[in-house]
């Protein structure tokens, strides 16, 4: 079964810092990989999906990830920190023999520092 | 156009009862998926509904049951409550099956008590 892994449960970032959230997944196959943020009392915003058209995919808010077969990783990363970045982020596999299903990572919450 | 809304936000039940919960995706929309949000379990794949058939099915015990209308509006229900049930349950609508992008609705947050 596959499976998706996020590095730390909690970050913290200075705001303006780069903010670095880190994805690796298990799969067999080529698989589509997702980024999702909630915000408190929220459901889920996609920020940004990979379908295998190019590796480094951009998304909304700044944010964007780049796929590494090699390390079967898929590292969310955004330049400089906003205040408004303050939120938890879920990482995502989907496999075409599972339809629509998304298996979700951990998630990691983002904490961002004045 | 409008998003993925869900009926009701906020649920208070007793264990034992049973509950349904209202999933109406994004016009168009003809799959929807649900799933569980638990602090402890994190977001879990509970099933996924399109044209009215269910499609997929994660690993939830047989109190977990779904149904998909031909409008595309989905409902699913929960008997015999139990206190581990207290969870947000989130609905997703994507256009057609095939690793599609899928839209979330604000869930509903269900407590057992």
């Amino acid at each position: 079964a596959q499976s998706v892994t996020q590095l730390g449960s909690h970050v913290s970032v200075s705001e303006g810092a780069l903010v670095l959230l880190r994805c690796n997944y298990s799969s067999s196959v080529p698989p589509y990989l997702f980024w999702y943020v909630q915000y408190p009392n929220q459901g889920l915003q996609l920020l940004l999906k990979y379908t295998s058209a190019a590796t480094l995919v951009k998304g909304i808010n700044g944010f964007e990830a780049e796929f590494k077969k090699s390390e079967t990783s898929f590292h969310l990363t955004k330049p400089s920190a906003h205040m408004s970045d303050a939120a938890e982020y879920f990482c995502a596999v989907s496999e075409e023999a599972a339809g629509n299903k998304l298996t979700f990572g951990g998630g990691t919450r983002v904490l961002v520092k004045p | 156009k409008a998003g993925v809304t869900q009926t009701p936000r906020y649920l208070i039940k007793t264990r034992g009862q049973q509950v349904t919960l209202s999933c109406s995706p994004i016009s168009g929309h003809r799959s929807v998926s649900w799933y569980q949000q638990t602090p402890g379990q994190g977001l879990q794949f509970l099933f996924e509904y399109f044209s009215e058939t269910q499609r997929n099915k994660g690993n939830f015990p047989g109190r977990f049951s779904g149904r998909q209308f031909s409008n595309s509006r989905s409902e699913m229900n929960v008997s015999t409550l139990e206190l581990g049930d207290s969870a947000l349950y989130l609905c997703a609508s994507s256009f057609k099956r095939g690793r599609e992008t899928q839209y979330f609705g604000p869930g509903t947050r269900l407590l057992v008590l």
